[in-house]
C-alpha cells in the first residue's frame, strides 16, 4: 500500500522566483491537504483540495495557489518567492466521509536564499 | 474555533521511566484529537487518534492518550521510555476540512 509521496525531497530557489512542489496521495484517499512548517514550529494549514476544487484555505496569501488532479495528486505552486517561505512543505492526504486522520508525505524542503 | 495549546516545550526523562505530555485543547464541538510524532528529518506519523469512542485511546509503541472533557485535555502517555522514542511531538484537533497543530513538545530521552 503506497503511502503519501512528495517531490522533490530539497529545492533552493532565489527570491522573486516561482516554484511548484508535487504530492501524490496514499492510495484510496481523495483529499489533499497542505501544511507549511517552519523551523521549530508546528504545521500550519495552507489549503484543501477535494473534487479538483479549493475548498478551505488557511491564512496564507495568493501567492500560494494549488491543483488537483483526476487521479487525486496534487501541487502546490508559490509565487514570488520571500525569503520567509523557507520551510518543510507537507502534504496530507485523507478521505471524505473519514476516518478523518491524515496521513502525511515525508514533505519537501525549501530553501529560498 | 479549535485550538489545542501544549503545555511543555521540552520534556527530558530517563530510559525505562514513564512518559507525559500534556495537551490542552478548546472546541466548540465534540473534538476529533490526535497525536503525531515527527522524527528529525521525517515527515508526520499518526501516533493515535480520539473520534468519540472510548476515552482511553491505545496507539502504536506503546503509547495511550486520554480523553478528559471535564478538564478539556487530552494527555500522552507511555510507561516506559526507550531511546527511539526522542522526537517531536504534536497534538492536533480537527477543524471543519483542516487540523489545527499545536507549537510541540520535543521529547529526549536520557540513557
Amino acid at each position: 500500500d503506497a503511502g503519501v509521496t512528495q517531490s522533490p525531497t530539497h529545492l533552493i530557489k532565489t527570491r522573486g522566483q516561482q516554484v511548484t512542489l508535487r504530492c501524490s496521495p496514499k492510495s484510496g484517499h481523495d483529499t489533499v491537504s497542505w501544511y507549511q512548517q517552519a523551523l521549530g514550529q508546528g504545521p500550519q494549514f495552507i489549503f484543501q483540495y477535494y473534487e479538483e476544487e479549493e475548498r478551505q484555505r488557511g491564512n496564507f496569501p495568493d501567492r500560494f495557489s494549488g491543483h488537483q488532479f483526476p487521479n487525486y495528486s496534487s501541487e502546490l505552486n508559490v509565487n514570488a518567492l520571500l525569503l520567509g517561505d523557507s520551510a518543510l512543505y507537507l502534504c496530507a492526504s485523507s478521505l471524505e466521509g473519514g476516518p478523518y486522520e491524515q496521513y502525511f508525505g515525508p514533505g519537501t524542503r525549501l530553501t529560498v536564499t | 474555533a479549535q485550538s489545542v495549546t501544549q503545555l511543555d516545550s521540552h520534556v527530558s526523562v530517563s530510559e525505562g521511566t514513564p512518559v507525559l505530555l500534556r495537551c490542552n485543547y478548546s472546541s466548540s464541538y465534540s473534538p476529533s484529537l490526535f497525536w503525531y510524532v515527527q522524527h528529525p528529518n521525517k515527515g508526520l506519523q499518526l501516533l493515535l487518534k480520539y473520534t468519540s469512542a472510548a476515552t482511553l485511546v491505545k496507539g502504536i509503541n506503546g503509547f495511550e492518550a486520554e480523553f478528559k472533557k471535564s478538564e478539556t485535555s487530552f494527555h500522552l502517555t507511555k510507561p516506559s521510555a526507550h531511546m527511539s522514542d526522542a522526537a517531536e511531538y504534536f497534538c492536533v484537533v480537527r477543524g471543519l476540512n483542516q487540523f489545527y497543530f499545536g507549537t510541540g513538545t520535543s521529547l529526549t530521552v536520557i540513557p
